[in-house]
């Protein structure tokens, strides 16, 4: 069946660097993208970017260009997303989504989406 | 503060149909689909509703969306305990070239 699956939590320090995996299966890794969404303590969904599966376009919030990189391994099916310089603020959980390639952008059309990764940042 | 809006909560009692609106812009909803998300408690969102008002195969009929102007709606009908949930609706902003969630309606089941 589709699915898309992450890796495990993390604990960082402030200022460190966080890479989180999200393997596909199930579907034609080419013929779609990767969205990127988190979601602090009791806070809402905040949408961070998106990479094309087909071409590795990718396609950042304005809030975080600068501070994140997604990249994808089609020979491995896995899309990775890098946040650096962590602050306090970016403990989430950070969920990755199969998305459309809608043009050469996001298509929010977010089905499936993977566990969740929770990172902590914390002294 | 979102660039798209929605109530924080919204409430209903089981059997009765409940809507829970979100309301943007020209440069969000006005000019782009909106899909709507389904948030469980402790778990990661479900896609209820793409294109305004497509249904993914397994989402029940009970669930249906709508967009007018700069505004869209997801209605429940027949409302189960079950579907206590927290509700997103989402777009594309065509000024910020991005996605853009609304801030989730919270669904009591009362």
């Amino acid at each position: 069946q589709v699915q898309v699956v992450q890796s495990g939590g993390e604990v960082k320090k402030p200022g460190a660097s966080v890479k989180v995996s999200c393997k596909a299966s199930g579907y034609t890794f080419t013929s779609y993208g990767i969205s990127w969404v988190r979601q602090a303590p009791g806070q809402g969904l905040e949408w961070m970017g998106w990479i094309s599966g087909y071409n590795g376009n990718t396609n950042y919030a304005h809030k975080f260009q600068g501070r994140v990189t997604m990249t994808t391994d089609k020979s491995t099916r896995t899309t990775y997303m890098e946040l650096r310089s962590l602050r306090s603020d970016d403990t989430a959980v950070y969920y990755c989504a199969r998305d459309r390639i809608c043009g050469d952008r996001a298509c929010y059309w977010f089905d499936p989406w993977g566990q969740g990764t929770l990172v902590t940042v914390s002294s | 503060q979102s660039v798209v809006t929605q109530s924080p909560s919204a409430s209903g009692t089981p059997g009765q149909r409940v809507t829970i609106s979100c309301s943007g812009s020209s440069s969000n909803i006005g000019s782009n689909f909106v899909c709507w998300y389904q948030q469980l408690p402790g778990t990661a969102p479900k896609l209820l509703i793409y294109k305004n008002d497509q249904r993914p195969s397994g989402v029940p009929d009970r669930f249906s969306g709508s967009k007018s102007g700069t505004s869209a709606s997801l209605a429940i009908s027949g409302l189960r305990s079950e579907d206590e949930a927290v509700y997103y609706c989402v777009g594309w902003d065509d000024s910020l070239s991005g996605v853009v969630f609304g801030g989730g309606t919270k669904l009591t089941v009362l």
